[in-house]
């Protein structure tokens, strides 16, 4: 099946730091999507983004499918956005609306 | 988005026993709803996916007869985890939705 690595595992940042998040997948793909679990382990739906480039407030996300890779950059950091950011795929090949996920990234924002 | 809520959020039983999460959506009908499981500090794995008026396709390696699930209509649907073990005990989503929307989870606890 399709693999989803992210990177880094792990991210401390100073609050008002930017980042940058990757995920990279090794097949075509037909949906990507950027999620932020919170402590409460609630997953929220960041970016909807199979190519392109979208942006939402401090949040914006690019895809380049045809490298097979995508990215989260998250500006001007604050506290509320510390948690385990997740990247998951649904490959083109497999069943439809099936995601497979990263590993994640955890973030953590210091004050 | 797709509102969807989980029933219960936490739930403690002892080994052996059977424990039924719900989850429903409350503002979108649903043909199909996926169920995950995440182990602490690990991914999202999906375990199965839940059909309206037929049977759930499991993943491999996730035993059908343990983990019941039933999708009686386009707002709800059940797993019940049968005659459950520690080893059973993580956090349990649901999601549903082209872009797919998540529950807030479920997370069981077997003593």
């Amino acid at each position: 099946g399709i693999q989803v690595e992210q990177s880094p595992p792990d991210l401390i940042l100073q609050e008002g730091a930017n980042s940058t998040l990757r995920c990279n997948f090794s097949d075509s793909v037909n949906n990507l999507q950027w999620f932020h679990q919170n402590p409460w382990g609630q997953l929220i739906n960041l970016f909807y983004i199979p190519s392109g480039t979208k942006q939402n407030g401090r949040l914006s996300a690019t895809t380049v499918a045809t490298e097979r890779y995508s990215l989260l950059y998250i500006s001007s950091s604050q506290t509320t956005d510390s948690g385990v950011y997740f990247c998951a795929v649904v490959a083109l090949s497999g069943s439809a609306r099936q995601l497979t996920f990263g590993s994640g990234t955890q973030l953590t924002v210091l004050p | 988005g797709a509102v969807v809520s989980q029933h219960p959020s936490w739930v403690i039983c002892k080994s052996g026993t059977s424990v039924k999460i719900e989850c429903r959506s409350l503002d979108f009908q649903a043909t199909t709803m996926f169920w995950y499981r995440q182990f602490p500090k690990q991914s999202l794995m999906l375990m199965a996916t839940s059909n309206e008026g037929s049977k759930a396709t499991y993943e491999q390696g996730v035993e059908k007869d343990k983990f019941l699930i039933n999708h009686a209509s386009l707002t709800l649907s059940t797993l019940t985890v049968t005659s459950a073990h520690p080893e059973d005990s993580s956090f349990y989503i649901c999601s549903l939705g082209y872009e797919q929307y998540f529950g807030p989870g479920t997370r069981l606890t077997v003593t």
